[in-house]
């Protein structure tokens, strides 16, 4: 079985710029997080998608956004970008909303010149 | 704010001891517990995950939480260099329909052969 898929997995950007990162779940799993690590930290919650609607949001600007389509696939928007949006952006998927397996994809390397 | 403490180490244990990983939380709250592994340059890997007081065997692994004490571990029994990586431990708090986790920073654990 496939596991969770990210595109692109690097992506060099230029301030202010914007920018779209998708993500594919296991096939079955109807809920997808999105997670923001920047290098020596954890990651840091940024959005959770179950049966297409925002279940959670954490603590990030506007500028960040997201959704989730019906076939369960997710794309975060990241406006406006800034230096310090340069991070791995993860996506992490599991069966359902409270399940406590949550896999997660290989990432998105995001560089913002 | 909920907070998730590690040490950041590096912890160097030498192969075929016991690792020990030790994680607090600043938030009562909190419901279940996870940690996860990230070799360098990949995405986190679940280990195992506990939500009552005790502990919690899978193989080499074994995971304990004391809730009053705020406490979270994991063990790693006869550790092989395959165990080096950065450890991270995981909160969850299921308030208001959200299901997100909370990382701590990580520690990073050195297995010398």
């Amino acid at each position: 079985d496939a596991g969770v898929t990210q595109s692109p997995t690097h992506l060099i950007k230029t301030r202010g710029q914007h920018v779209t990162l998708r993500c594919s779940p296991i096939s079955g799993h109807k809920s997808v997080s999105w997670y923001q690590q920047v290098l020596g930290q954890g990651p840091q919650f940024i959005f959770q998608y179950y049966e297409k609607e925002e279940r959670g949001r954490g603590n990030f600007p506007d500028r960040f956004s997201a959704r989730q389509f019906p076939n369960y696939s997710s794309e975060l928007n990241v406006n406006a970008l800034l230096l310090g949006d340069s991070a791995l952006y993860l996506c992490a998927s599991s069966v359902g909303q409270g399940s406590y397996e949550q896999y997660f994809g290989p990432g998105t390397r995001l560089t913002v010149t | 704010q909920k907070e998730v403490e590690q040490n950041s180490g590096p912890l160097s244990v030498p192969e075929g001891a016991i690792a020990s990983l030790n994680c607090t939380y600043s938030d009562r709250g909190s419901q279940s517990f996870f940690w996860y592994r990230q070799y360098s340059g990949k995405s986190p890997e679940l280990i195992m995950f506990i939500y009552s007081n005790g502990d919690k065997e899978d193989g080499r692994f074994t995971a304990q939480l004391n809730k009053a004490s705020q406490y979270v571990s994991l063990l790693i029994r006869d550790s092989q260099p395959s165990d080096s990586a950065t450890y991270l431990c995981a909160v969850r708090y299921s308030g208001a329909g959200s299901y997100q986790l909370t990382f701590g920073k990580g520690t990073k654990l050195s297995v010398i052969p």
